[in-house]
């Protein structure tokens, strides 16, 4: 496996389910995000973890919950999701660097997720 | 309030000539701007990038221009091919505050190169 990848590709979930995402980096970065696209809406930020620490949570409900156990491994933890959660999660990685900003973003393919 | 606005959700060109995507911003402090790429049932890919002290950034067939005073930049594809058909976005940085390199994205715009 090269790249960014994520599993799920596809997940429908009723709204009293628990699932995780999860996202796996075979890049070496040591940066990786959450984003959700909803249909018609720009890419949204929901998290960041910068060296497995968190950087960065963008007021996200806490019916999702992420855990970075390791550099290269990124989950987000749903449970009871509402159907306007239903949207495309991607997980992306960069370099990473204490003190710096990253440049460019590597992205995986997304779980597409609907929520009944 | 989007800080990133690409106002042209589709764009449809002919094989072999110009596609110019478009894209502006609200924010004067975005340092660096990138554009992504994406077919369906794939993520993003990173195409080309432009950092705000240069007004122009080629790469084969992919030029951006950034115009700070008018806080828009532009993806010129030159020339087109329907291999290039996919959504484009646009995506600005900002290093202040406590969002070190965080994008703030567009909502794409689905480019439809026609053979």
């Amino acid at each position: 496996e090269t790249g960014v990848t994520q599993t799920p590709r596809h997940l429908v979930m009723g709204m009293t389910n628990k699932k995780s995402l999860k996202c796996e980096q075979h890049l070496g970065h040591n940066a990786m995000y959450w984003y959700k696209q909803s249909a018609k809406k720009p890419l949204e930020l929901m998290f960041v973890y910068n060296f497995k620490e968190q950087t960065e949570n963008n007021s996200v409900p806490s019916r999702f919950s992420p855990e970075c156990p390791n550099s290269s491994h990124l989950f987000l933890h749903l449970h009871t999701l509402q159907p306007e959660d239903s949207a495309l999660y991607l997980c992306a990685s960069s370099q990473g660097q204490r003190g710096a900003v990253d440049n460019e973003q590597f992205f995986g393919p997304g779980t597409r997720l609907t929520v009944l | 309030d989007q800080q990133v606005k690409q106002n042209s959700p589709s764009l449809s060109v002919q094989e072999g000539r110009i596609s110019i995507l478009n894209c502006d911003y609200t924010n004067s402090m975005f340092d660096y701007f990138l554009w992504y790429k994406k077919y369906p049932a794939e993520g993003p890919t990173f195409l080309i990038s432009i950092s705000s002290i240069k007004d122009k950034n080629e790469d084969g067939r992919f030029t951006v221009f950034l115009n700070k005073s008018a806080k828009h930049l532009s993806l010129h594809i030159v020339p087109s091919q329907p291999g290039d058909s996919a959504v484009y976005f646009c995506a600005a940085r900002t290093d202040y505050g406590g969002s070190q390199g965080n994008l703030i994205f567009g909502k794409g715009t689905k480019l439809s190169v026609k053979p």
